[in-house]
Order: C-alpha cells, then sequence, then structure tokens
C-alpha cells in the first residue's frame, strides 16, 4: 500500500500570509498513463471534502488562484499565498495511483 | 449532485445498506467510490466500482462484508454493508471518480452500537 504523510499536522496561520503544506508518499505516484495522481482537499468542520487541486497542480473548478500545487515523483507541497478566513479547516493529500486509494493524515489550519 | 441515505444506528452485526442518488451529471460515464471518516479521524477509501459495475475495488477491512453496486438506470450507487463492526461506526460519503474524487455527498452517519 502506499503510505501518505502529511506535514504539518497543524499550521496556525495568520490571514493575509501564505502558507504551505508538504505531503510524501512511499512510492512514486506517477501512473501508467503518464499522469501523477496526487490531489488535494479541503474539509470545513461539519461540511464534507471538497476537491482543491488534482494530477498534482489542476485546480478544480471554482477553486481561488490562491490555491496551488506542486511537486513531482514523490513530494508534494499545496500553497495559499495569502490565507483568507474561510480556509480553516483540514486538508488532505491523496493518492489515485493505485489500489487501495490512500490519505494522508491531514493538516488541520487555523488562524492565529 | 449526491445525497447520501441510509445510515443510523446499528446493532453489531447489522446490514444496512447505503444509498446514493446522484444528478446533474453523466452517471454512468464515471467511476465511483465509497469514502468515510470516523468520528474525529480522517478520510478512509473504503470501495470503488467502474463506470459499468465490472470492476469493484475494497480496502482489507471490509472485503468480504461490504459490497458496492450500482444502477445506472436510475443513476445510483449502493453499499450493501453486512457483519458490521463497532469500528465500523463513521460518516460514510459517496464520491465520484477514482483517481481524484470531485464531487461528495453530505454523508450519512453509520453507528454501530448495542
Amino acid at each position: 500500500d502506499i503510505v501518505m504523510t502529511q506535514t504539518p499536522l497543524s499550521s496556525p496561520v495568520t490571514l493575509g500570509q501564505p502558507a504551505s503544506i508538504s505531503c510524501r508518499s512511499s512510492q512514486s505516484l506517477v501512473h501508467s498513463d503518464g499522469n501523477t495522481h496526487l490531489s488535494w482537499l479541503h474539509q470545513r468542520p461539519g461540511q464534507p471534502p471538497r476537491l482543491l487541486i488534482y494530477k498534482i497542480s489542476d485546480r478544480a473548478p471554482g477553486v481561488p488562484d490562491r490555491f496551488s500545487g506542486s511537486g513531482a515523483g514523490t513530494d508534494f507541497t499545496l500553497r495559499i499565498s495569502r490565507v483568507e478566513a474561510e480556509d480553516v479547516g483540514v486538508y488532505y493529500c491523496m493518492q489515485g495511483k493505485q489500489f487501495p486509494l490512500t490519505f494522508g493524515g491531514g493538516t488541520k489550519v487555523e488562524i492565529k | 449532485q449526491l445525497v447520501d441515505s441510509g445510515g443510523g444506528l446499528v446493532q453489531p452485526g447489522g446490514s444496512p445498506r447505503l444509498s446514493c442518488e446522484t444528478s446533474g451529471f453523466a452517471f454512468s460515464g464515471h467511476w465511483m467510490t465509497w469514502v468515510r471518516q470516523a468520528p474525529g479521524r480522517g478520510l478512509e477509501w473504503v470501495a470503488s466500482i467502474s463506470e459499468d459495475g465490472s470492476l469493484k475495488y475494497y480496502v482489507d477491512s471490509v472485503k468480504g462484508r461490504f459490497t458496492i453496486s450500482r444502477d445506472n438506470a436510475k443513476d445510483s450507487l449502493f453499499l450493501q454493508m453486512n457483519s458490521l463492526r463497532v469500528e465500523d461506526t463513521a460518516v460514510y460519503y459517496c464520491v465520484t471518480g477514482r483517481q481524484s474524487f470531485g464531487v461528495w455527498g453530505q454523508g450519512t452517519l453509520v453507528a454501530v452500537s448495542s
């Protein structure tokens, strides 16, 4: 199974300041189709998760451009250029390369 | 839109069936997935099914107990859960996709307790 490891576990951030979350996979996420199936999701308290980024860096429809994804192989990063109040919650990375599909443990973003 | 239903309080060993009614997209053209989240915990993939239902994959902890299925004529996804255990307690989400999860249902809580 591919293990997804996120850091940090918690990230206190200042409104208007940048934030970043790292995700590392235990093996390469490059699929035989040539794509790297690493996605990022955001979950606000009491709500279902929402897809932010897929295939490392493609933003899902309606996602603000302050969110960006980068990385390759086994190391990936989600960046928020300027944190807004609505960005609080838990962020998860997920690999879609192979079954069983696996998630990172989550990073909680809160405002200082 | 995805609307999950079928959850509730269930005794250990129980057999509820979760349903997911979909609308607004070409259901038969998408892999579909169930993801669960235990109270206060992270996300766990449970099962996925291919567009025509011919391929099904399960997390090891539910193999032999849960069955994912779909009815493309009714744009609906199902999860038959058998031999439930306390550790199956979670909110179960119906989700579109396999390699990334584009649309999520609101979730249905399955609480396993005697």
